[in-house]
């Protein structure tokens, strides 16, 4: 089955600086890949998807990259805010199938 | 107007109780599913309906047991709790396509 790889596991930066989050995943068949973000009490919600046929994705702050060769894909957050703090995961899925995710990634923005 | 609302939010009970948690969603979702949220933060798909019939069913314990009554609810029966049943189960549902919209979760104790 698909396995999903997420670096780091906790990341600290100051207030203004940029976040880099990356994942790898196993199943080369995995066409879809979404980013979530858990704020503390709360499920999961979805802040960025890409697909396979897209090599990067951006909206505002927030942006997706995708290697398909190599198997990896990133998160960027750029211009940190103290509000971005939170968990935030990567997932592959093929299709409707179902989704794994990665092990997540604790952000903190330092004000 | 709550997208997709989970009941209780907490639940905190003995070893050996059985115990159920609701779902609903008010999207017009063709899917849903049940994750559980393990201490480290991991997610982990348990099962997935979709127009009320069950397409995935991962290794869970048969004292989980999923009903879905219609398409809006996807309830979570738990037989014999076990301490190691302690995390927070999510529910989520998608249009049938790979978004998913995650409810706000129900963190479950058993002491």
């Amino acid at each position: 089955g698909e396995n999903v790889e997420q670096h780091p596991s906790t990341l600290s930066v100051q207030e203004g600086d940029s976040a880099v989050i990356k994942c790898t995943y196993s199943d080369s068949a995995s066409n879809y890949f979404p980013w979530y973000k858990q704020e503390l009490g709360k499920g999961p919600q979805l802040i960025i998807d890409i697909r396979s046929n897209v090599g990067e994705k951006k909206d505002q702050r927030i942006a997706v990259t995708l290697n398909k060769t190599a198997k990896h894909f990133s998160l960027h957050i750029t211009e940190t805010q103290p509000e971005d703090s939170a968990v935030y995961f990567c997932a592959a899925s093929i299709g409707y199938q179902k989704v794994t995710f990665g092990t997540g990634t604790k952000l903190q923005v330092i004000p | 107007d709550t997208a997709v609302s989970q009941t209780p939010k907490y639940l905190v009970t003995q070893m050996g109780n059985d115990k159920s948690i609701k779902c609903e969603q008010n999207l017009g979702h063709d899917t849903m599913y049940w994750y559980k949220q393990d201490s480290k933060k991991f997610l982990k798909i348990m099962f997935s309906y979709n127009n009320k019939e069950l397409i995935i069913n991962e290794t869970v314990p048969n004292r989980f047991s999923p009903k879905s009554p219609d398409k809006a609810h996807l309830n979570l029966h738990i037989n014999s709790l076990e301490l190691g049943d302690s995390a927070v189960y999510f529910c989520a549902s998608s249009p049938g396509a790979d978004v998913k919209y995650f409810g706000p979760g129900t963190r479950l104790t058993v002491t």
